[in-house]
Formats: C-alpha cells, structure tokens, sequence
C-alpha cells in the first residue's frame, strides 16, 4: 500500500529564509507525486506535480527514488507563504487519480 | 458555476441518524472524487466518480458509507447510522478528464456526530 510521511506538522521560518518542507512516500510502482496547498480560508489547490518539473511561486520539488522523497523548497520564504502543505501521491495505474495524502505541514513564515 | 459547491457548510447529527451530503462539480467534469480529513488526519480517498459510475469506491470506510452520482453532475454521499468517528470535514473535488484535481476541491461539509 502506498503511503506519505510528512514528518514535521509545524514548520515556522522567518521571512527571507530558506524552506524545506519534508515528504518521504512508499510505493511499489512508479508514482506520480504532489503538493497541495490550503491557505487561510481558501479551498485546497494543486501547487506543483513533479512531472511537470515546474516551478510555482518560487516553489520546486524534486522527485528522489532512491531516497523515495519529493521535498518542497523555496529558496526565501515569503509572509503569503503561511499556509498547510500537503503532499500527495497517485495510483494512477489503477485508472483514476485516487490520491493519497500525507497528514501535512502547517508553514508559519514570521516577518 | 464557478467553482465545486458543497452542503451542507456544517452539519451536526445525533449518533444513529443519516445524513447526507452533496456536491456538484464543476459544469462539464466528468470525474468526481469524495474525500474525509479527520482532525489532524490527512485526506482520506472514499470514492471515485467517472461519470455516473463508480469504478473505484475501495476507500468507503464501512457498508453505513454509499455514494450515487447523477447526470453526470450532482453526487450525494450518504451516511447511515452515523457514528461518532464520521466526525470529519467531508470534500469533494472534480477534475475534467479523471486527472489530479487541481483548483477544484470544494469548501467541504464538516460534518459533527454528537
């Protein structure tokens, strides 16, 4: 069974520093990885998938099979970067995109 | 419309009742998914909509736990004899070709068994 381990349920940095927010996944085939983000009082939105190997908002994320972790990174942390991360990965092998999540991360960036 | 739309916003139950809980989807999606996020869970897949059909619904948690589709648009996912441990925070995400949703998910229906 597949399964995502977001090790760390806060993460606070100050602004201008750099972020890592950790994903460590188990899957016995070849997965498909993604962040979601919820900010404050907004709906949960896909922020990257790493076959797209896209950057957005200063975020990448890049996918590392041998040590089976997809971490997202961001080089200066910004005030609008407070939010809940979530990373997720996909059986897409079985015809739908059932995805499955990790618990996520809740970012505080301080000013 | 312009966005997944979800109700009830919040529903409070007694154990025992059934409840029920709709979403519809983005005009034109034809893949639907339901999702449950206890507290200080992560999301928890439930069942997949193409359509009308349900091929993939290996995530209900119990028998209590049903979902319908119609139309191709509406979905309404019903609970009997609610529990205590279906307190969760209910979502709904559509996608328009059964690929990853991505700005899609609903507000949710946070759901609250007393």
């Amino acid at each position: 069974a597949q399964r995502v381990t977001q090790p760390e349920k806060l993460l606070s940095v100050f602004k201008g520093a750099p972020v890592e927010l950790k994903c460590n996944y188990s899957y016995s085939g070849s997965p498909e990885l993604f962040w979601y983000v919820q900010y404050s009082r907004q709906r949960l939105q896909l922020l990257l998938r790493h076959i797209s190997r896209e950057s957005i908002k200063g975020f990448t994320a890049d996918l590392n099979k041998g040590e089976t972790s997809f971490h997202l990174k961001k080089p200066f942390a910004q005030e609008e970067d407070s939010a809940i991360y979530y990373c997720a990965i996909s059986d897409s092998g079985a015809g739908s995109y059932q995805l499955t999540f990790g618990k996520g991360t809740k970012l505080s960036v301080i000013p | 419309g312009a966005g997944v739309s979800q109700s009830p916003s919040n529903k409070v139950t007694e154990k025992g009742k059934d409840v029920e809980l709709r979403c519809d989807p983005i005009s034109g999606h034809t893949a639907l998914y339901w999702y449950r996020q206890r507290l200080g869970q992560g999301l928890e897949f439930l069942i997949y909509f193409q359509g009308n059909s349900a091929p993939d619904k290996s995530g209900l948690p119990s028998d209590r736990f049903s979902a319908e589709r119609t139309g191709e648009s509406v979905s309404t996912l019903t609970i009997q004899r609610t529990q205590q441990e279906d307190s969760a925070v209910y979502l709904c995400a559509s996608s328009f070709d059964g690929g990853p949703p991505r700005s899609t998910f609903g507000s949710g229906t946070r759901l609250t068994v007393v």
